[in-house]
């Protein structure tokens, strides 16, 4: 079952600018979190929000959640070329639920 | 270093032919999980395990099997059964309850010949 989806699919933005990506589910939650992976290689855990949070903030990374609408956004702020990977958010359910992942946001930092 | 160790890191398989994929922990983590990754549909789960000797089916566990027998291992078989395993396959650790973060390894990809 996919919980969370990304949007958009893919981002082509330049260095420096920030990046934005949305993530929406449809159940409850405990959690939100986000995730990065470079090509061939495994998911890097970057931040996790609490279901009692609405913002969090991790160096250039903010993220912000609203339950209410049962969405969350991730910002890099001065995006770097090394920012190019695929990014993704899970949701964490109930008890002991594991992860379930959304299809990610492919984002492209040009230099 | 702590970390979670995958191998190998390519593997073929003929047809009809089962394949183990190795998942190491030394995070002391008490749950391990296998997902797989194909192209555009992100990850979806196989199988987990939050204890020992005890594991559950994911969406996609038809044609898999997992075995928890030491807390570090979580090995995969990938069985004759499983009709289409070409596919990118990572593991991840984590602590039990809620709120925390998965570590995963570097993934294993598999290719049918």
């Amino acid at each position: 079952s996919q919980q969370g989806e990304e949007d958009p699919q893919a981002l082509s933005i330049q260095e420096g600018e920030n990046a934005t990506m949305n993530c929406s589910y449809k159940t409850s939650i405990n959690n939100l979190q986000w995730y990065r992976q470079n090509s061939g290689r495994g998911l890097v855990h970057l931040i996790l929000i609490r279901s009692n949070e609405r913002e969090k903030h991790s160096g250039r990374l903010r993220v912000t959640l609203d339950t209410s609408k049962k969405s969350s956004s991730l910002l890099i702020t001065a995006s770097r070329a090394a920012d190019t990977a695929s990014y993704f958010c899970a949701t964490g359910g109930s008890g002991n639920t594991p992860l379930v992942f959304g299809k990610g946001t492919r984002l492209s930092v040009i230099a | 270093d702590g970390g979670i160790t995958q191998s190998p890191k390519y593997l073929f398989r003929k047809e009809g032919q089962n394949v183990t994929l190795s998942c190491e922990q030394n995070l002391n983590h008490d749950a391990m999980y296998w997902y797989r990754q194909d192209p555009g549909q992100g990850l979806r789960l196989i199988y987990y395990s939050q204890i020992v000797n005890d594991f559950q089916k994911g969406d996609i566990a038809e044609g898999y099997s997992v075995s928890r027998e030491k807390k570090e291992s979580f090995p995969l078989t990938v069985t004759s059964a499983q009709k289409n395993p070409t596919a990118f396959y990572l593991c991840a650790s984590s602590g039990t309850g809620h709120n925390y973060g998965y570590t995963f390894g570097s993934g294993t990809r598999l290719t049918v010949v």
